[in-house]
């Protein structure tokens, strides 16, 4: 069955560093989303992509964020100086479409600031 | 901020009971309800999608009903296994390009 696969599983980073996190989304689907989830808070939407562009993006998502599909398969997000509270499991999600259609979720990344 | 509440947090379920739990949303701007099954270190799994009041969807043992009009939904578990336990989480969209709100989820916990 495919699904959405998701690199490192986990990550522990020093604060002011750059990381990026890595998603393989399902291969026939066009939108793709990053959320997150800090210890014991909901789960947040991040940012959506869909033909080369950001759709959506949340006030969480600013300048210190940025998510590519440099190759056609992979989709990353890129946080370029990590800050203590971006300690986080971060969800790639993608979907055939938005909207009334299922979006798949890969297991997450957990990343650690220190 | 629409807020998108789930109850309750948790729940202890005896192997063979039936439980439901409750999601609800604000009723205006309606687009579409998901339900997510997470079990942990795995990825959240796709239920139910949801998107006319009066919706019923099955799946298994597990069912959802959606009443839009009065913002909530139902997620039903019939003769609950071990391998139900599981964080139920819901979703809200607004919109067909909207991003996904979700609840804090419900833990369930079935045991032998």
């Amino acid at each position: 069955e495919p699904e959405v696969t998701q690199t490192p599983s986990h990550q522990v980073t020093q604060m002011g560093q750059e990381v990026i996190l890595r998603c393989v989304p399902i291969s026939n689907h066009l939108y793709f989303y990053w959320y997150r989830q800090i210890l014991g808070q909901k789960v947040e939407f991040l940012v959506s992509f869909y033909n080369n562009e950001i759709s959506e993006k949340s006030e969480i998502f600013d300048d210190q964020f940025s998510v590519e599909r440099p190759d056609g398969s992979n989709f990353t997000l890129k946080i370029r100086s990590t800050k203590l509270e971006d300690s986080a499991m971060y969800f790639c999600a993608s979907s055939t479409r938005p909207g009334d259609t299922e979006a798949f979720f890969g297991q997450g990344t957990r990343l650690t600031v220190v | 901020i629409l807020n998108v509440e789930q109850s309750p947090q948790s729940l202890h379920v005896q192997e063979g009971d039936s439980t439901n739990f409750t999601c609800s949303f604000p009723s205006s701007n309606f687009y579409a309800l998901h339900w997510y099954r997470w079990e942990t270190a795995k990825s959240p799994e796709a239920l139910f999608v949801m998107t006319l009041n009066g919706d019923e969807k099955k799946k298994g043992r597990i069912s959802a009903t959606l009443n839009t009009k009065e913002g909530y939904s139902y997620l039903y578990i019939k003769g609950s296994q071990p391998e139900d336990s599981a964080t139920y989480l819901c979703a809200f969209r607004t919109d067909s390009w909207g991003k996904l709100q979700f609840g804090a989820g419900t833990q369930v916990v079935v045991t032998p």
